[in-house]
């Protein structure tokens, strides 16, 4: 079974940074393209990154272009954003996600999502 | 930035047909795919490549292209469809994903 479990959201001052991580089993990781989707409190979706199963490819959503970092550890089954610079409208469940479509990308799997508050 | 449209809000009777719309430029060259999510929970993909129906979805979920506008259609609504519904695709580069602005469907 495909488990994608998200860690190390928190409540976090405006400037300042996390690192999540989404830790995968049950499929071959490596063989995956991964990416964070979040959701701030009553909106709708917002695709923040995706990774390349290898890293080779690495997009940015231009709300965190330069802020943020996607990372992956093929080794260790792990996936990670590394948020720098926190503004309050990061604030927002992020969910990790399979990309499970070729020709296009979709998210077929999903974690259960972790929980960044940007308050002062 | 690339944006797809959806309306708000769809109502329907149980038993009936819902659609749900959404618009978006760069449609005709890229796939759409839709999610359902239900409150407190992770959004669930329920089609793909525009029409297609992932395993364990059930057959009244279908999905059509025309143009630049895509459609989810739920034929014979059921209670538990009740839920938000989001379409996803890409720019016209393939390379940035969006969401649609999302659309509620409330089973009266």
């Amino acid at each position: 079974e495909v488990q994608l479990v998200e860690s190390g959201g928190g409540l976090v001052k405006p400037g300042g940074s996390l690192r999540l991580s989404c830790a995968a089993s049950g499929f071959t990781f490596s063989s995956y393209s991964m990416n964070w989707v979040r959701q701030a409190p009553g909106k709708g979706l917002e695709w923040v990154s995706s990774i390349s199963s290898s890293s080779s490819y690495i997009y940015y959503a231009d709300s965190v272009k330069g802020r943020f970092t996607i990372s992956r550890d093929n080794a260790k089954n792990s996936l990670y954003l590394q948020m720098n610079s926190l503004r309050a409208e990061d604030t927002a469940v992020y969910y990790c996600a399979r990309d499970d479509c070729t020709n296009g990308v979709c998210y077929g799997h999903w974690g259960q999502g972790t929980l960044v508050t940007v308050s002062s | 930035s690339y944006e797809l449209t959806q309306p708000p809000s769809v109502s329907v009777s149980p038993g009936q047909t819902a659609r749900i719309t959404c618009s978006g430029d760069a449609l005709p060259k890229q796939y759409a795919y839709w999610y359902q999510q239900k409150p407190g929970q992770a959004p669930v993909l329920v089609i793909y490549k525009d029409s297609e129906r992932p395993s364990g979805i059930p057959e009244r979920f279908s999905g059509s292209s025309s143009g630049t506008t895509v459609t989810l259609t739920i034929s014979g609504v059921q209670a538990e469809d009740e839920a938000d519904y989001y379409c996803q695709s890409a720019d016209s580069s393939g390379t940035y994903q969006v969401f649609g602005t999302g659309t509620k469907v409330t089973v009266l």
